[in-house]
C-alpha cells in the first residue's frame, strides 16, 4: 500500500526559529517520487521540490532544505530562520510510476512575529 | 513551468444544482487531473482527465456525479452534479509539466 504520513498536524513557532516538518512514506516500489507543496491561506498549491527515489542527496534552496533518507522512508523539510510568510499548510506527497499523487494530511505551520 | 487558470474561484450553490469548473493551462500538457480537498483535509484524486477519451475515475468517484471533459491538451472541465452539502470542498485542477505537477488556485464550493 502507498501511504504518506505527516504526524504533525500543527506547528507554531516564533519568527527566526528553525522548524522541521516530518514526512514518512510507505511504498513497495523501487522507483517513486516525493514532493513537497505549500498551500498558503489563499489556497493555491505551490510546488516546492521533487525528489526521485534514486537521489538521496539532500538539497538546500535558500532557507529551505530537505533531508531524504530511504533507510527510514523519510523526507523531512526544514525551514531555517522562519518568517511570517512561511505560514501555510505544507503537504508531502508520493508519486509512483503513474502520475497519481498520494498526499499526506498536511502540517499547518504558524509563524508568529 | 505551467500556469493554470481555474474558474470560478468560488461559488455558493443550491442543493440539487450542478456547477462546471473550468481549467485552462497556458501550454500543452500530457496529463491533467482533478482533486478534491474537503474542509481541513488532504487532497484526494477524483480522476485523470484524458484528452479525447473518457476520464479515468478513482475509487469512490463516478462519472455521473463528476463528469469531466478534456477536448484538447490545454483545457478541461469538471462538473459537480446534483450537489449536496457534502460536496462542499475545494476542487483543484492540476497538470503535469515535465516532471513537476502544477496546481490551479482551486475552486471553493459551498453547497447550501
Amino acid at each position: 500500500a502507498q501511504k504518506v504520513t505527516q504526524a504533525q498536524t500543527e506547528i507554531s513557532v516564533v519568527e527566526k526559529e528553525d522548524v522541521t516538518l516530518d514526512c514518512v512514506y510507505e511504498t513497495r516500489d523501487t522507483t517513486y517520487y516525493l514532493f513537497w507543496y505549500k498551500q498558503p491561506p489563499s489556497g493555491e498549491l505551490v510546488f516546492l521540490i521533487r525528489r526521485n527515489s534514486f537521489d538521496e542527496q539532500n538539497e538546500i534552496s535558500g532557507r529551505y532544505s530537505w533531508n531524504f533518507q530511504k533507510s527510514t522512508s523519510s523526507f523531512n523539510f526544514t525551514i531555517t530562520a522562519s518568517q511570517v510568510v512561511d505560514s501555510a499548510v505544507y503537504f508531502c506527497a508520493l508519486r509512483r510510476w503513474t502520475d497519481k499523487l498520494i498526499f499526506g494530511t498536511g502540517t499547518r505551520l504558524q509563524v508568529f512575529p | 513551468s505551467a500556469v493554470i487558470s481555474q474558474k470560478p474561484s468560488r461559488d455558493i450553490c443550491q442543493r440539487g444544482t450542478s456547477l462546471t469548473i473550468q481549467c485552462q493551462v497556458d501550454s500543452q500538457v500530457t496529463m491533467m487531473f482533478w482533486y478534491r480537498q474537503q474542509p481541513g483535509q488532504s487532497l484526494t484524486l477524483i480522476a485523470t482527465a484524458n484528452q479525447g477519451s473518457e476520464a479515468t475515475y478513482e475509487s469512490g468517484f463516478v462519472i455521473d456525479k463528476f463528469p469531466i471533459s478534456r477536448p484538447n491538451l490545454t483545457f478541461s472541465t469538471l462538473t459537480v452534479s446534483n450537489m449536496s452539502p457534502e460536496d462542499s470542498s475545494i476542487y483543484l485542477c492540476s497538470a503535469r509539466g515535465g516532471e513537476k505537477l502544477f496546481f490551479g488556485s482551486g475552486t471553493q464550493l459551498s453547497v447550501l
